[in-house]
C-alpha cells in the first residue's frame, strides 16, 4: 500500500510568487492534516480535513494560505503571495479515524527568497 | 512555555548505551505519539499510546497520565538510531508537537 506522498519535495520561489503544494493521502483515509515546521521551531498544526470538509483551520497563519481537498482525495495548499517567513518544511499526514495513528508524508521544503 | 516540552534537546552517546528521552505536557490529551525523523528523511510514527507502556524491538515508550509525562527509551543504541525524536500529543482533534530531541549515536 502506498504511503502519503507529497509534491514537490523542494520548491524555491521568490517573494511575491505563488506556490502550490500537493498531498496524496493513503487511500481510504478520510482525515488529512497539514503541518509546518519553520527553522528552529517545533512542527505546528495548520489544518485538518475530514473528507472534503475543513474540520479545523485554526492553525492557518493568514489569508495568503488556501487549502483545498476537492472530492475528498488529494489536497493542495496554496501560498499566494509567498513571503520570506513562509519558508519551512510542510508536512501532510493522514489517518483513517479521528485520533488514530497519523501517517506522515516526506514533506515539501519551501524556500522563499 | 510550550505545551509540550522535551528533554534533552540534544543528546550524544556511544553505541550500546541506554538512551532516555523525556516529554512533559501541560494539556489534556487523548494520546501521545513518539515520532522519528532521520536527517533528510520523512517523519515515521514509532508509538501511539494513551496509557502504560509499549515496546517495539529495542524501543520502549511509557506514559504516566497523572504526571503528564512520557519517556522514550532505546536499549543497546546503534548509530542508525541517530535521528530527531519528536513527542506529540493529541488534544481535542490535533497534534501539538515538542521541539524534538536530536540524538547522535557514535560508533
Amino acid at each position: 500500500e502506498a504511503g502519503v506522498t507529497q509534491f514537490p519535495s523542494h520548491s524555491v520561489i521568490e517573494k511575491g510568487q505563488t506556490v502550490t503544494l500537493r498531498c496524496d493521502p493513503i487511500s481510504g483515509h478520510d482525515n488529512l492534516y497539514w503541518y509546518r515546521r519553520v527553522m528552529g521551531k517545533e512542527i505546528k498544526f495548520l489544518l485538518h480535513f475530514v473528507k472534503e470538509s475543513k474540520q479545523d483551520e485554526s492553525g492557518m497563519p493568514n489569508n495568503r494560505f488556501l487549502a483545498e481537498r476537492t472530492g475528498g482525495t488529494y489536497s493542495t495548499l496554496k501560498v499566494q503571495p509567498a513571503e520570506l517567513e513562509d519558508s519551512g518544511v510542510y508536512f501532510c499526514a493522514s489517518s483513517q479515524e479521528l485520533r488514530s495513528e497519523q501517517y506522515f508524508g516526506p514533506g515539501t521544503r519551501l524556500t522563499v527568497t | 512555555k510550550n505545551e509540550v516540552e522535551q528533554s534533552p534537546q540534544n543528546l550524544t552517546a556511544q553505541e550500546g548505551e541506554f538512551i532516555t528521552i523525556n516529554c512533559s505536557y501541560s494539556v489534556g490529551i487523548s494520546a501521545l505519539h513518539w515520532l522519528q525523523q532521520h536527517p533528510g528523511g520523512g517523519i515515521v510514527s514509532l508509538f501511539m499510546l494513551s496509557s502504560g507502556k509499549k515496546k517495539h524491538g529495542r524501543l520502549i515508550a511509557t506514559i504516566n497520565i497523572q504526571e503528564k509525562h512520557s519517556s522514550l527509551h532505546i536499549t543497546a543504541s546503534h548509530p542508525r538510531d541517530s535521528a530527531v525524536y519528536i513527542c506529540a500529543v493529541m488534544g481535542a482533534q490535533k497534534l501539538v508537537f515538542g521541539q524534538g530531541t536530536r540524538l547522535t549515536i557514535n560508533p
